[in-house]
């Protein structure tokens, strides 16, 4: 069956460090991976969209690569800050470029 | 200001009391969707809107109605809610369907079935 699997454990870091949060999926073939943002209370924030026919995505300090082979996203978000603290969830598309899929996300600690 | 506003943000409810939870977009999207977030699970999807009276069940869509009668409302009803629905739901809305599109989500709605 599909699955997409985000590290359920908590992920704590010092500050200025590069926090590397992954996702990987088994039984899709994704034309596209989003990540996105989630503060607790709060609904998920879009941040990146990166396509399958792309190595590696940038944004300010993110960056988000996309390995068809191994069936796996990299999440980077360099020079961490504590205000980068959150849940970031993976989604994909489930097949054919629709109906979106949610990982069920890695907790992010960043510590001053 | 672009947003998707849900209504009410926090509710508390008894077991079999029949309750709706509102959702509007402001974005003009075609697409609208509800999800239930439990922990460990992720994001499930409930029910779906690819347009204006056409609405489809998601993964998780027992105990739960929908309806798409204006492009920007797309309201969530529970006809009698159990205590295995008690969650936090979000709505989201994006131009279409198509996974390249970015979702935006309501502030969620905490519900608690008693």
């Amino acid at each position: 069956s599909q699955k997409i699997e985000q590290n359920s454990e908590a992920l704590n870091i010092q500050e200025g460090k590069t926090a590397t949060l992954t996702c990987n999926y088994t039984n899709y073939s994704p034309a596209y991976l989003q990540w996105y943002r989630q503060d607790p209370g709060r609904g998920p924030v879009f941040l990146l969209l990166i396509r399958e026919n792309e190595k590696e995505k940038r944004k300010e300090r993110l960056k988000v690569t996309f390995d068809t082979t191994l069936k796996q996203s990299l999440f980077h978000i360099t020079a961490s800050q504590p205000a980068d603290s959150a849940t970031y969830l993976c989604a994909l598309d489930g097949g054919g470029g629709f109906k979106t899929i949610f990982g069920a996300g890695t907790r992010l600690f960043v510590k001053a | 200001e672009a947003q998707v506003t849900q209504n009410p943000r926090y509710l508390i409810t008894v077991t079999g009391k029949k309750l709706t939870v509102t959702c509007s977009q402001n974005m003009n999207h075609e697409y609208m969707s509800w999800y239930r977030q439990d922990p460990g699970l992720g994001l499930r999807q409930i029910y779906y809107s690819m347009n204006v009276e056409v609405t489809d069940k998601g993964d998780v869509p027992e105990g739960y109605k929908v309806s798409r009668k204006e492009k920007r409302n797309f309201p969530l009803i529970l006809e009698s809610p159990s205590p295995n629905q008690t969650s936090l739901y979000f709505c989201a809305s994006s131009l279409s369907s198509h996974s390249i599109y970015e979702a935006f989500f309501g502030q969620g709605t905490r519900l608690t079935v008693v």
